[in-house]
Formats: structure tokens, C-alpha cells, sequence
């Protein structure tokens, strides 16, 4: 199975402040790769598909970036929605798997 | 408008069994992927299986764990996992997805849709 490393494991940041979430796949996964937003008590929403596209309706101040083995998720201009638990995703073959979650709390 | 809409939470004991459904609606069964994540504190989101409604004879890929089984039911436009003995282990936040598109296009394992969660207690 391949591994999903994310890091770092919690964040905290001001509104308005940007951020970058790492993930790191243990195989080359070439851009298959998925960013999650969840918050508490609620499923996971999916945000970016094939490393950088963006779902319909997800804000411009969210993008996804890498390919390989190397991915990045960073919020500009963080907004008060936007504190939750962010999740990585390996689409690239089966079975899939996911990253252990960034929590971004407001400092 | 896409959903999916879960059963409610179930309380087992060890070794029992357990059904649990997940009911689509809003677009075509038949065409999309469906499937089921589970959420514990301990491991995290984890991928179960994965089931194409559009074949006969559906088929899934399963995850390799447990004494599981996926199923749907076309004709309601439902799909269920089971189990045939619980385990302690087995206790979760078990969630109904929906691929995005195609595994031809690449995007079967991009999940779209979830369903609000369905929690799984088992405990003697």
C-alpha cells in the first residue's frame, strides 16, 4: 500500500495569514493526489482532485501544487471558515489511502 | 442534488453481525463508483472497499481487512456493508462515498460525495 505522510500534524495561524500543508507519498503517484476539509462532527468535503484542480465552489485562495512523490495545499488570506482538518489523499492506484490529517486551529 | 444518506448508529456487542445501508439519490446509480471510509481517532480515515453498480455482476476491490462484505441493491439505489462477526476493532465513524468519475478518466478514486456518517459502536 502506499504511505501518506502529512506534515505538519497541527498548525495555527492568524486569519488573514497564508499556509502550507505538506504530504508526502512513500512511491511516486505521479498528480494523483486529493485535498480534504473536514470539520467536527462532519464528513470530509473534497476540495482539489488531480493535485491542483479545483472542486466547483471551492474558493480561489485554496491551491494544490507537486507530483511525485511531494504535495502542497496552501490557504492564502485565511479565512474564519477555513479552521479545520485538512486531509491528503493517493488516487493514483488502489487500495486508497490518506494522509493522518493537519488540524488548523486560530491563534 | 447528490446524496447520500445514511443508516443510523448502531450499539453491537462482540461477535454479532450488522448491516448497515447507504441510499443515493440525485443522480445515476448505475454510473459512479460507490463505496465506504471508516473514521477511527487511532488510524484516521481509512478506505474499505468500492463497488461499480453499472456491471451485472458487480465487483468491488476490497481493501485487504476483515470479514467484511460490500453490496448494493440497484433496484433502490442502495448500497451496504456488512459484517458476519464484530469486533471491538470494528468500532468506527463508517462513511458512504461516491467517486468522482471513471477510473478510464482517472477520477473513480477522487471522493465527491459522502454521506453524514453512520457510527459504529462495538462494545461488550
Amino acid at each position: 500500500d502506499i504511505q501518506m505522510t502529512q506534515f505538519p500534524s497541527s498548525l495555527s495561524a492568524f486569519i488573514g495569514d497564508r499556509v502550507t500543508i505538506s504530504c508526502r507519498a512513500s512511491q511516486s503517484i505521479s498528480t494523483g493526489l486529493a485535498w480534504y476539509q473536514q470539520k467536527p462532527g462532519k464528513a470530509p468535503n473534497l476540495l482539489i482532485y488531480d493535485t491542483s484542480n479545483l472542486r466547483g465552489g471551492v474558493p480561489l485562495r485554496f491551491r494544490g501544487s507537486g507530483s511525485g512523490t511531494y504535495f502542497t495545499l496552501t490557504i492564502t488570506s485565511l479565512q474564519p471558515e477555513d479552521f479545520a482538518t485538512y486531509f491528503c489523499q493517493q488516487a493514483d492506484s488502489f487500495p486508497i489511502t490518506f494522509g493522518q490529517g493537519t488540524r488548523l486551529e486560530i491563534k | 442534488e447528490v446524496r447520500l444518506v445514511q443508516s443510523g448508529a448502531e450499539v453491537k456487542k462482540p461477535g454479532e453481525s450488522l448491516k448497515i445501508s447507504c441510499k443515493a439519490s440525485g443522480y445515476d446509480f448505475r454510473d459512479y463508483w460507490i463505496g465506504w471510509v471508516r473514521q477511527t481517532p487511532a488510524k484516521g480515515l481509512e478506505w474499505m472497499a468500492f463497488f461499480w453498480p453499472g456491471e451485472p455482476d458487480p465487483r468491488y476491490k476490497p481493501a485487504p481487512q476483515g470479514q467484511v462484505t460490500i453490496s448494493v441493491d440497484k433496484s433502490i439505489n442502495t448500497a451496504y456493508l456488512q459484517w458476519s462477526s464484530l469486533q471491538a476493532s470494528d468500532t468506527a465513524i463508517y462513511y458512504c462515498v461516491r467517486g468522482l468519475g471513471y477510473c478510464s478518466d482517472g477520477l473513480c478514486r477522487y471522493l465527491d460525495h459522502w454521506g453524514q456518517g453512520s457510527l459504529v459502536t462495538v462494545s461488550s
